[in-house]
């Protein structure tokens, strides 16, 4: 059973743009959703992470939005650079020590 | 550099060959992972070790053998493999196995099963 929804598989957008992509989990124990971000040929490192006591956390021009509720999050990255073309994989975790349990990933493209 | 180093970077096998991968990790780190990365899951648990046991075996083929003899290192025993386990095998490791805690991953090794 999937436990974190990833959407969409793949994603293009031109230079400027701002790409979204969105998760969804079931298990209501989870409260850590980090994003990962993975280039070719390299492992995936750990780009921002979220907790479900706040609503939005940014840093630089990489957004993360939280619905409790909904049990939904999502990145959003401004100002899109062809640098930034690189596959995402959103994740959570709870706090029993349970491992990361990882989306199924979007691969991004960023035309100049 | 994550300070999770793996080896080889590529491995081409056979179907009745025997060979190991390596993972090493310079962070002091106590807990350690591997993942296996396909098209068709492409982060998938295999093992956990914390503070070199065996915690966590995800109903994982016994041709795939892990050994952890000590905190910075981790192997994957490999055996009489299949075509279908060609796949990225990245090793993960971190500060501990409790909660909200990162994962830094090496850069995996390529295997192809031939």
């Amino acid at each position: 059973q999937q436990q974190v929804k990833q959407s969409p598989q793949s994603l293009i957008v031109q230079k400027g743009g701002i790409p979204i992509i969105n998760c969804a989990y079931e298990n209501t124990a989870f409260d850590y959703f980090p994003w990962y971000q993975q280039f070719p040929g390299k492992g995936p490192a750990l780009l921002i992470a979220i907790r479900p006591d706040v609503s939005e956390k940014k840093e630089g021009r990489f957004t993360i939005s939280f619905n409790k509720s909904a049990k939904q999050f999502s990145l959003h990255i401004m100002d899109s650079q062809p640098g930034d073309s690189a596959t995402y994989f959103c994740a959570a975790s709870d706090n029993a020590g349970n491992m990361l349990t990882f989306g199924g990933g979007t691969r991004l493209m960023v035309k100049p | 550099e994550t300070g999770v180093t793996q080896t080889p970077r590529h491995l081409v096998m056979g179907m009745t060959n025997k060979k190991s991968l390596k993972c090493e990790q310079h962070l002091g780190h106590n807990a350690m992972y591997w993942y296996k990365q396909s098209a068709k899951k492409p982060l998938e648990l295999m093992f956990v070790y914390s503070l070199e046991e065996r915690v966590e075996n995800n109903s994982v083929p016994s041709r795939f053998s892990p050994e952890c003899p000590n905190s910075s290192h981790l192997f994957l025993h490999l055996h009489t493999l299949q075509p279908e386990d060609s796949a990225l095998y990245l090793c993960a490791s971190s500060p501990s196995r409790g909660p909200n805690t990162e994962a830094f991953f090496g850069q995996g090794t390529r295997l192809t099963v031939v």
